[in-house]
């Protein structure tokens, strides 16, 4: 079975600049999340999709990211304009549920975002 | 909030020794617990879990029992290899089903 795919695994971009991110998730898996991990911490929960459809984005600084999951499958996160402190790997995950027995949780291999 | 504390890093150690991990947590309710692996260039995986008190959750020959008295879910293995070097996560998960990471613990194993 293919698992969590992402892309591109390096971007370097300057402030103030746009960029996206894309995830496919493993084929059937209803839930998706993104997380951000900055150096030296765990990653932080950012927006969490079931199907098409938004569980929980309290985490997602909404003045610069923005994330779309259409059709339920692909997903795209997007920070406009960038800051420095914005550097960080963005992972993608997926689940086949959110809730119950079927929430285990399976990453993707990660963007690594630098802004100068 | 519901939050998890593990041992800083890094950690070296050599081929067959033993590996101690430790991750304490808080939580309101009754956490599912948890450790992922981030091999080099890898995605995170899940290594074990634990969903109540007592329980021991095993996997390639890595343990960590949830012990609910001292809040406590310490990552153990007997004898490591080289193959073992990685970053490891203690994470929680309340009754919202999110996980709460850590902040890693990069674990280097020399031959």
């Amino acid at each position: 079975e293919a698992g969590v795919a992402q892309s591109p695994r390096y971007k370097i971009i300057e402030k103030r600049q746009s960029v996206a991110f894309w995830c496919n998730p493993i084929s059937g898996h209803a839930t998706l999340y993104w997380y951000q991990q900055i150096l030296g911490q765990g990653p932080k929960l950012l927006i969490q999709f079931q199907n098409n459809g938004v569980v929980d984005d309290s985490q997602l600084p909404k003045d610069r990211f923005s994330a779309e999951r259409l059709k339920g499958v692909d997903s795209t996160l997007k920070i406009q304009p960038a800051k420095l402190e914005d550097s960080a790997v963005y992972l993608c995950a997926s689940s086949l549920s959110w809730d119950g027995a079927s929430y285990e949780q399976y990453f993707g291999p990660g963007t690594r975002l630098t802004v100068t | 909030g519901d939050s998890v504390t593990q041992m800083e890093g890094p950690v070296t150690l050599s081929e067959e020794a033993c590996l101690t991990i430790n991750c304490t947590y808080t939580a309101t309710g009754y956490p599912s617990l948890f450790w992922y692996v981030q091999y080099p260039g890898e995605g995170l995986q899940l290594l074990l879990k634990a969903t109540k008190a007592d329980d021991k959750g095993s996997n390639k020959g890595f343990e960590a029992t949830y012990r609910k008295e001292t809040t406590s879910f310490h990552l153990e293995k007997g004898s490591v290899q080289v193959s073992d070097s990685a970053v490891y996560f203690c994470a929680l998960s309340d009754d919202d089903y999110k996980l709460s990471f850590g902040a890693g613990t990069t674990v280097t194993v020399r031959a």
